[in-house]
């Protein structure tokens, strides 16, 4: 079956950066496309990026441009956001989710979640 | 970007009644290949989303005949004929038709 996979909460000071990763499993890691959305406290969610892990281009939301960086590995199946430059209100939920398609956009599963602290 | 207004944002619920909740969209979503990608999400507490329904109306594999997805254009509704004890939660639309995908601020439905 379909999994993803994410690494365990964060706690970043102000100015740091954080990696969470996402690890797919049950399907073609290639075939698939992957975004980050997050969703702070008591907020709704933002999209915040998504990549391509078959050649690994990327597409960002204008927000996060300069700030975020995805990645990935095929031979692990994984794929990466890097976010810099903390602020306290980056203090969110961060899930990868899957695409088929990608533009138009068709997530179906989604990440545990990841919870990111900022916090001096 | 296109503008998701979901309501209402609170929804208590009678066990066995039936609920709906509305997603407004600021530009039509009618995507060039003529589909709309409008799909509605459920999140329990504790867990991450899961997909309900795709392309308006396409109900997931292993989504209970409970809930259904309609609209066009700019108006979408999800409907849940009678509501469980399971369907507790917080519901959100996604529109993913155009650059960047954005979603409805969510609806927390409750049981009265």
């Amino acid at each position: 079956q379909v999994q993803l996979v994410q690494s365990g909460a964060e706690v970043k000071k102000p100015g740091a950066s954080v990696k969470v990763s996402c690890t797919a499993s049950g399907y073609t890691f290639t075939s698939y496309f992957m975004h980050w959305v997050r969703q702070a406290p008591g907020q709704g969610l933002e999209w915040m990026g998504i990549i391509n892990p078959s050649g690994g281009d990327t597409s960002y939301a204008q927000k996060f441009q300069g700030r975020v960086t995805m990645t990935r590995d095929t031979s692990t199946s994984t794929v990466y956001m890097d976010l810099s430059s903390l602020r306290s209100d980056d203090t969110a939920v961060y899930y990868c989710t899957r695409d088929p398609v990608a533009g138009p956009y068709l997530v179906d599963y989604w990440g545990q979640g990841t919870l990111v602290t900022v916090s001096s | 970007d296109v503008v998701m207004t979901q309501s209402p944002l609170s929804l208590p619920v009678t066990l066995g009644q039936p609920a709906s909740i509305s997603c407004r969209s600021s530009q039509s979503l009618v995507y060039s290949d003529e589909n709309t990608y409008l799909s509605w999400f459920q999140q329990r507490p504790g867990q991450s989303p899961r997909r309900l329904v795709y392309k308006v109306s396409n109900r997931d594999s292993g989504v209970p005949d409970r809930f259904s997805g309609s609209g066009s254009g700019t108006d979408f509704t999800l409907k849940i004929s009678r509501v469980e004890a399971e369907d507790v939660g917080f519901y959100f639309c996604m529109q993913g038709s155009r650059w960047p995908p954005t979603f409805g601020q969510g609806t927390r439905v409750e049981i009265k």
